[in-house]
């Protein structure tokens, strides 16, 4: 079995500021890691993926996240926030033989 | 290149009547997913299927649901009927082929609403 907790339903950060995001994972075999970003009225799209190799993980717009076994943890973070960025987040996890399971996501709110 | 191409993009229908949610998938790509996504419950994977042929199935929420995949590039998901618990945004997504590393590619959703 395998689950995702993202922590915050709702994140609010200034124009500028550090954008971090959680995401806690649970697998009983390795897993493979997944953000995907939700404009208003769209579908998701992926940011990125960790799959093997390098747990550092760049992503599009500037998102990285990197892949803790230890904690299992694979938080999300941008240096400095940019209103574009509001959206909602969802973090999502696939293992073995198994499909995607997504997170409950995390609004990101943006203020000038 | 086409991404994921969902119609209709918004549905209002009365409980009763039959609801057919279309998709084309991104061509080549193998792997086609349905999910549902409310508010209470989030984003759930209704069923998926690889090269046409439903795999797993065990999120379709009753009968009254069907999806099929007559071909690599069109599937529908039905409903009927249709009840005002099952409005949500219903969205497909592909992938290049099966296997649990394999980034899904959404579309844009059918907003569904049942009055």
């Amino acid at each position: 079995a395998q689950s995702v907790t993202q922590l915050g339903s709702h994140v609010s950060v200034s124009e500028g500021a550090l954008v971090l995001l959680r995401c806690n994972y649970s697998s009983s075999v390795p897993p493979y890691l997944f953000w995907y970003v939700q404009y208003p009225n769209q579908g998701l799209q992926l940011l990125l993926k960790y799959t093997t190799g390098a747990t550092l993980v760049k992503g599009i717009n500037g998102f990285e996240a990197e892949f803790k076994k230890s904690e299992t943890s694979f938080h999300l973070t941008k240096p400095s926030a940019h209103m574009s960025d509001a959206a909602e987040y969802f973090c999502a996890v696939s293992a073995g033989y198994s499909t995607l399971t997504f997170g409950k996501g995390t609004m990101l709110l943006v203020s000038p | 290149d086409a991404g994921v191409i969902q119609s209709p993009r918004h549905e209002v229908t009365e409980m009763g009547q039959e609801v057919t949610l279309r998709c084309k998938p991104i061509s080549g790509h193998n792997s086609l997913f349905w999910y549902r996504q409310t508010m209470m419950r989030g984003l759930e994977l209704l069923i998926y299927f690889n090269n046409n042929v439903p795999i797993d199935d065990s999120g379709m929420p009753e009968d009254r649901f069907s999806a099929k995949m007559p071909n690599a590039s069109f599937s529908t998901l039905k409903i009927q009927p249709s009840e005002p618990r099952d409005s949500a945004v219903y969205f497909c997504a592909s992938s290049l082929r099966e296997g649990s590393n394999q980034p899904q590619h959404f579309g844009d959703g059918t907003r569904l609403s049942i009055l």
